[in-house]
């Protein structure tokens, strides 16, 4: 099974900071490599896939950069709106895995 | 507009069985793959089953082969979960979602809760 670290597992930052959030798989995963959001109480939201392509509607402040074991989540000037959980997955092959998320807080 | 909404859970003791329903609108729900993905309480998210669109292909975690059956019926628009052998480590918020580019879960239902417990 492929492993997925995210780092840092949780940060503190103020509005306006870039935020850099990377994710590691345990073996290449070529570019099968998405990012989700997930506010408390609220259902993950799919934010890059294919480790760089933005989602439709997701605003351009979020960029996603890597290819296969290194990939990271950059965070152009934090919004209030993006203090949240963030998750990577690579979906390379079965069974699908999730890193541990990285938690984003206000400082 | 895309809809996906699970319903099923509840609470269920250990060693019992629970199957789970997700209903798909607004989309051609027979032309794309779906996923299972559960969350524990205060927990990161746990990628569970995957079935493509014809049920060709199925896969599963590890932690729940031999337990949980993925299925859907593309005439009802329904992707299920049938679980089985329940412990109290499958206490979860349990959501379905729909593949799209990149083989990624572009769109997932609000989720249905499950608890196991005596």
């Amino acid at each position: 099974d492929i492993q997925m670290t995210q780092s840092p597992s949780s940060l503190s930052a103020s509005v306006g900071d870039r935020v850099t959030i990377t994710c590691r798989a345990s073996q290449s995963v070529n570019n099968f490599l998405s990012w989700y959001q997930q506010k408390p109480g609220k259902a993950p939201e799919l934010l890059i896939y294919a480790a760089s392509s933005l989602q439709s509607g997701v605003p351009s402040r979020f960029s996603g950069s890597g290819s296969g074991t290194d990939f990271t989540l950059t965070i152009s000037g934090l919004q209030p709106e993006d203090f949240a959980t963030y998750y990577c997955q690579q979906s390379y092959s079965a069974p699908r895995t999730f890193g541990q998320g990285t938690r984003v807080e206000i400082k | 507009e895309v809809q996906l909404v699970e319903s099923g859970g509840g609470l269920v003791q250990p060693g019992g069985s629970l199957r789970l329903s997700c209903a798909a609108s607004g989309f051609t729900f027979s032309s794309y793959s779906m996923n299972w993905v559960r969350q524990a309480p205060g927990k990161g998210l746990e990628w569970l089953s995957f079935i493509t669109s014809s049920s060709h292909i199925i896969y599963y975690a590890d932690s729940v082969k031999g337990r949980f059956t993925i299925s859907r019926d593309n005439a009802k628009n329904s992707l299920y979960l049938q679980m089985s052998s329940l412990t109290d480590e499958d206490t979860a918020m349990y959501y379905c979602a729909k593949e799209t580019y990149g083989s990624s879960c572009g769109n997932w239902g609000q989720g249905t809760l499950v608890t196991v417990s005596s």
